[in-house]
């Protein structure tokens, strides 16, 4: 089973509506962030959310923590068809022997139609 | 955002050769990665680098892989005899204890 698990594997909206993606993981964790990725190209860092917090805002990103779950949402609102592009979670494990080590989901293919 | 370069932005490598692939880092930054993405997978893992030594290195960062930072600046991944599954998108990374990574825009490495 694998550390980091988005939901849907893909979502296909209508601009203006809000997305919606979920993230699992296994084991204990320092912090859980998340990122996009437009098609072929890198990683843009969007948020992290700490173990001890269980929900944080940036303009149209809203993050939540359920610690007791091990999972973590990810709410855009108000979408736009730029933000059309690959969504993942990735967790620093809690006790790792290397600070910062992040384990990738497989990722949330977001679409938004104008 | 903090800006990591990596260079070459894509490579074309013949199997069987060496590579090695550049990235500038952030300053004040301790923490080094390197990950990879193969088409259409997640991102891996390989290595992570802090004090001028290996700290953690997955199962994929065998004896064809190295790191170094050789100038206290630029930090490098070799590959040095390349298959074709070597090909994949690399992305250096920076990080720390409990804070955001910060990637480059990743090199794409094609091994034919």
């Amino acid at each position: 089973s694998q550390q980091g698990e988005e939901d849907p594997q893909a979502l296909s909206i209508q601009e203006g509506e809000n997305a919606t993606m979920n993230c699992s993981y296994k084991t204990s964790i320092n912090n859980l962030q998340w990122y996009r990725q437009n098609s072929g190209r890198g990683l843009v860092h969007l948020i992290l959310i700490r173990s001890n917090e269980r929900e944080k805002h940036s303009g149209r990103l809203r993050v939540t923590l359920d610690t007791s779950k091990k999972s973590s949402s990810l709410l855009i609102t108000a979408s736009r068809a730029a933000d059309t592009a690959s969504y993942f979670c990735a967790t620093d494990r809690a006790g790792g022997t290397s600070y910062g080590k992040l384990t990738f989901g497989q990722g949330t293919i977001l679409t938004v139609h104008p | 955002e903090p800006e990591v370069t990596q260079t070459p932005s894509h490579q074309v490598t013949q199997m069987g050769q060496e590579v090695i692939l550049r990235c500038v880092p952030i300053s004040n930054h301790l923490y080094f990665y390197w990950y990879r993405q193969i088409l259409g997978q997640k991102v891996e893992f390989l290595v992570s680098f802090y004090n001028n030594e290996i700290s953690e290195k997955s199962e994929i960062f065998d004896d064809q892989f190295s790191v170094e930072r050789p100038d206290g600046s630029n930090f490098t991944l070799k590959i040095r005899s390349t298959k074709l599954e070597d090909s994949a998108m690399y992305f250096c990374a920076m990080g720390g204890m409990n804070t955001e990574a910060f990637f480059g825009q990743g090199t794409r490495l094609t091994v034919v």
